[in-house]
C-alpha cells in the first residue's frame, strides 16, 4: 500500500457514457498527478495540481475534465471518450512539487494502483 | 530533457543480482537521475536516486559513471517478486516532470 487509493480499479464504459475517476492520497501531500498508460507506451503527464490548483494541463484534450476539490482528492471526469482513450490511469501524489524542494527523497511519487479503463 | 535508454528486457537467476544499465549521454549537471518500477498491475514505485555520487538504499544500488553518462542499478539479491519493468528517468532540478521512457523488463528466474 502506497498511500494513494484510486476507484474503481476497473471501468467499462460506452463513448457516449459519463463517468468519473477518483483518487485519494492518506499521505498529506500538497501535489497530486494524472498519468495516463497505454499498451507499450510510456506514461504520460496528464495533469498536475498543486495545493488545490491546476498547474499543467499536457495538452489533454477537453473530454478528460480534472477536479481537485482538496489536496487529499483528485477526481477525472471523462465524457464522450473514444476507443484510443482506454487505458490504465494513474494517480500519484508528492510532498510538494519539486520545484519548492530539488532533489530530496521527500518529493518522489507515490502512485496508486490505477483504473484500467476500457471504451467500447 | 535528457533522454534515456534502457534495454527492453533482461533475464536474472532468482539470488543473483540483478544490473540494470541506463544510458543518459545528454544529461546535463543539474539533472537526477531516478529509479522506479512497476510491478504488474500496479503503479510505479520509487526506488532510488542520485545526482553524481553512488547511492544505496534498502532497496538498491545506484552507481553514476564519473562522467555521468551512464547508469546502473543493482538489485543485489534479486527475488521472484523484483519481476517487474524498471524504469530510468532524468529529471532536471527546479522541475516536477517525470519523462518516462519503456523500461527494461525485468525477468526473475527461479
Amino acid at each position: 500500500e502506497t498511500g494513494v487509493t484510486q476507484t474503481p480499479r476497473h471501468l467499462v464504459m460506452g463513448m457516449t457514457n459519463k463517468k468519473s475517476l477518483k483518487c485519494e492520497q492518506h499521505l498529506g501531500h500538497n501535489a497530486m498527478y494524472w498519468y495516463k498508460q497505454s499498451a507499450k507506451k510510456p506514461l504520460e503527464l496528464m495533469f498536475v495540481y498543486n495545493f488545490k490548483e491546476q498547474t499543467e494541463n499536457n495538452s489533454v484534450p477537453s473530454r478528460f475534465s480534472p477536479e481537485c476539490p482538496n489536496s487529499s482528492h483528485l477526481f477525472l471526469h471523462l465524457h464522450t471518450l473514444q476507443p484510443e482513450d482506454s487505458a490504465l490511469y494513474l494517480c500519484a501524489s508528492s510532498q510538494d512539487l519539486w520545484v519548492a524542494s530539488g532533489g530530496a527523497k521527500m518529493n518522489e511519487q507515490f502512485f496508486g494502483p490505477g483504473t484500467r479503463l476500457t471504451v467500447l | 530533457d535528457a533522454k534515456t535508454t534502457q534495454p527492453p528486457s533482461m533475464d536474472c537467476a532468482e539470488g543473483r543480482a540483478a544490473n540494470l544499465p541506463c544510458n543518459h549521454s545528454t544529461i546535463s549537471g543539474n539533472e537526477y537521475v531516478y529509479w522506479y518500477r512497476q510491478i504488474h498491475s500496479q503503479g510505479p514505485q520509487y526506488i532510488i536516486h542520485g545526482l553524481k555520487n553512488n547511492e544505496t538504499n534498502e532497496m538498491a544500488s545506484l552507481i553514476i559513471t564519473e562522467d555521468r553518462k551512464s547508469s546502473t542499478l543493482i538489485l543485489p539479491h534479486a527475488t521472484l517478486r523484483d519481476t517487474a519493468v524498471y524504469y530510468c528517468i532524468v529529471r532536471v532540478s527546479g522541475t516536477y516532470k517525470y519523462i518516462f521512457g519503456t523500461g527494461t523488463r525485468l525477468k526473475v528466474l527461479a
